[in-house]
């Protein structure tokens, strides 16, 4: 299958910083792009969905400033956690949609990135 | 959306069929199912989707039902390392959503 790769996979840093999270596709094109967040023993909660070329469309409730997205080629996106704080600790996930699959255009999911606020 | 339940965790023996459940009651006529598991701290790997008939691949089989309200996921031969928590999702598909919403989930534990 597809290879999604997030860098970095754990990200420690100091409260009021800005921390800026990497998602690739490694062998496909993917126009679309999704950021999930997963708190300790709770589902993946679907934070945007990125586009290639044009702004990302966030859940009710996300905050877009808080959370910057980024989609600036079809084989990255980024997301910036601006002015981390503890609350914001968590394990963010992106996944990319293969669009060669016709209409089974699937999603494929990167590692992961543990973010620690201290 | 259409909406799943699945029972919180089960256990099944190693080498022993494990039968996942999903009930998906409300589901539309053109809304597939699809079977993700994630490994703990890792990302979600995608496992089986079907529409109405019965697949199968080299991880598992989905059985779904004629009314399409419920689906099972069957790893035949389960081992250690298909202890994970399994997500069943109906797939929201429209102009530029498709979104994979996940649910609670399974938490399969396979024990020797």
């Amino acid at each position: 299958g597809a290879v999604v790769s997030q860098h970095p996979s754990r990200v420690i840093c100091k409260s009021g910083t800005s921390v800026k999270i990497e998602c690739r596709s490694l062998d496909f094109q993917a126009t679309t792009m999704f950021w999930y967040r997963q708190f300790p023993k709770q589902s993946l909660m679907l934070m945007a969905t990125s586009n290639e070329g044009s702004k990302a469309t966030y859940e009710q409730g996300v905050e877009k400033d808080k959370f910057l997205i980024n989609h600036a080629s079809l084989t990255l996106s980024t997301l910036t956690v601006t002015s981390a704080h503890p609350e914001d600790s968590s394990f963010y996930i992106c996944s990319a949609r293969d669009h060669s699959g016709g209409a089974f255009n699937e999603q494929f999911f990167g590692p992961g990135t543990r973010l620690t606020v201290l | 959306d259409a909406k799943t339940t699945q029972p919180t965790s089960m256990d099944c023996a190693e080498g022993r069929a494990a039968n996942l459940p999903c009930n998906h009651s409300t589901i539309s006529g053109n809304e597939y199912v699809y079977w993700y598991r994630q490994i703990h701290s890792q990302g979600p790997q995608y496992i089986i989707h079907g529409l109405k008939n019965n697949e199968t691949n080299e991880m598992a089989s989905l059985i779904i039902t004629e009314d399409r309200k419920s689906s099972t996921l069957i790893l035949p031969h389960a081992t250690l390392r298909d202890t994970a928590v399994y997500y069943c999702i109906v797939r929201v598909a429209g102009y530029n959503t498709d979104k994979l919403i996940f649910g609670t989930g399974t938490r399969l534990q396979v024990f020797p």
